[in-house]
C-alpha cells in the first residue's frame, strides 16, 4: 500500500482562492516531494522538502512538514485554471524507493 | 525537459502474450523506476533500479520483470499479459534518491485484452 496518503481526495475550489492538501505518511523520512500531474501528462517535480524543514516557499507554493504528526501541507495561493490538475506527495524512506500517494484532484473554476 | 522518452506510449495486446516496455534516458542518472497507474491507487512500485544490473521489487512486483543493461535503457517486461495489467506505466529517473527531484516520461497506456 502506498507510504503517503493525501487529502482531500478531490478539490474544487473559485479562480483566485487559495487550495490545501494534506500528506500523511507512516514512518520517518528522508524527505518528502511534492508532484502536479496534469491530465494524460507525466508527473512535473514542484517541491522537495527535508526533514529538517519546517516550511518551504515556491512562487505561490508553500508547503509545510510536521514530522510529528508524520504530515505536510501544500497550499497552492491566488490559483488559476492552470493549477487544475492532480497533486501528488512522494516520501523518500531512505531505501532507494520514492513512495506516491493516491493524489489530490483540484479543479479550479473560472 | 529531461530526456526520459518512454516506448512505445501505446499499445493493446492479447492475454498471455509478453510484453516489452522501454525506458531510455539521456541524463546518465543512477536510479530509474517504473510505475504503473490506476484510478484510485495512484501511482505503485513496480520494480526500481540503483544502478546496471542492480534491480530490486517494488510494492506491486508480480508478474513483472525488469532489465538494466546499460545506465541508460530500464526495461519492463510482463511475462505472460494479463487484464488486470491494463494500467498507464511511468518510467522515472533520479540522479540520487530523495535529495533530488525525480523526472518521469510521458506514460505508456497499455491494454490487455
Amino acid at each position: 500500500s502506498q507510504q503517503g496518503e493525501e487529502d482531500p481526495q478531490a478539490l474544487s475550489i473559485q479562480e483566485g482562492e487559495n487550495a490545501t492538501m494534506n500528506c500523511s505518511y507512516k514512518t520517518s523520512i528522508n524527505n518528502l516531494q511534492w508532484y502536479r500531474q496534469n491530465s494524460g501528462r507525466g508527473l512535473v517535480h514542484l517541491i522537495l522538502i527535508r526533514s529538517n524543514e519546517r516550511e518551504k516557499h515556491s512562487g505561490r507554493l508553500r508547503v509545510t512538514l510536521d514530522t510529528s504528526k508524520k504530515s505536510s501541507s501544500l497550499l497552492i495561493t491566488a490559483s488559476r485554471a492552470a493549477d487544475t490538475a492532480s497533486y501528488f506527495c512522494a516520501t523518500d524512506y531512505g531505501d532507494y524507493k520514492l513512495s506516491f500517494g493516491a493524489g489530490t484532484t483540484v479543479t479550479v473554476r473560472a | 525537459d529531461a530526456g526520459i522518452t518512454q516506448s512505445p506510449r501505446h499499445k493493446v495486446t492479447e492475454t498471455g502474450t509478453p510484453v516489452t516496455l522501454r525506458c531510455h534516458q539521456t541524463e546518465n542518472h543512477r536510479y530509474m523506476y517504473w510505475y504503473r497507474q490506476d484510478p484510485g491507487h495512484g501511482l505503485r512500485l513496480i520494480h526500481y533500479s540503483y544502478g546496471v544490473k542492480d534491480t530490486d521489487k517494488g510494492e506491486v512486483s508480480d508478474g513483472y520483470s525488469v532489465s538494466r543493461s546499460k545506465t541508460e535503457d530500464f526495461l519492463l517486461t510482463l511475462e505472460s499479459a494479463t487484464s488486470s495489467q491494463t494500467s498507464v506505466y511511468f518510467c522515472a529517473i533520479s540522479e540520487s534518491i530523495g535529495s533530488t527531484e525525480a523526472f518521469f516520461g510521458q506514460g505508456t497506456r497499455l491494454t490487455v485484452v
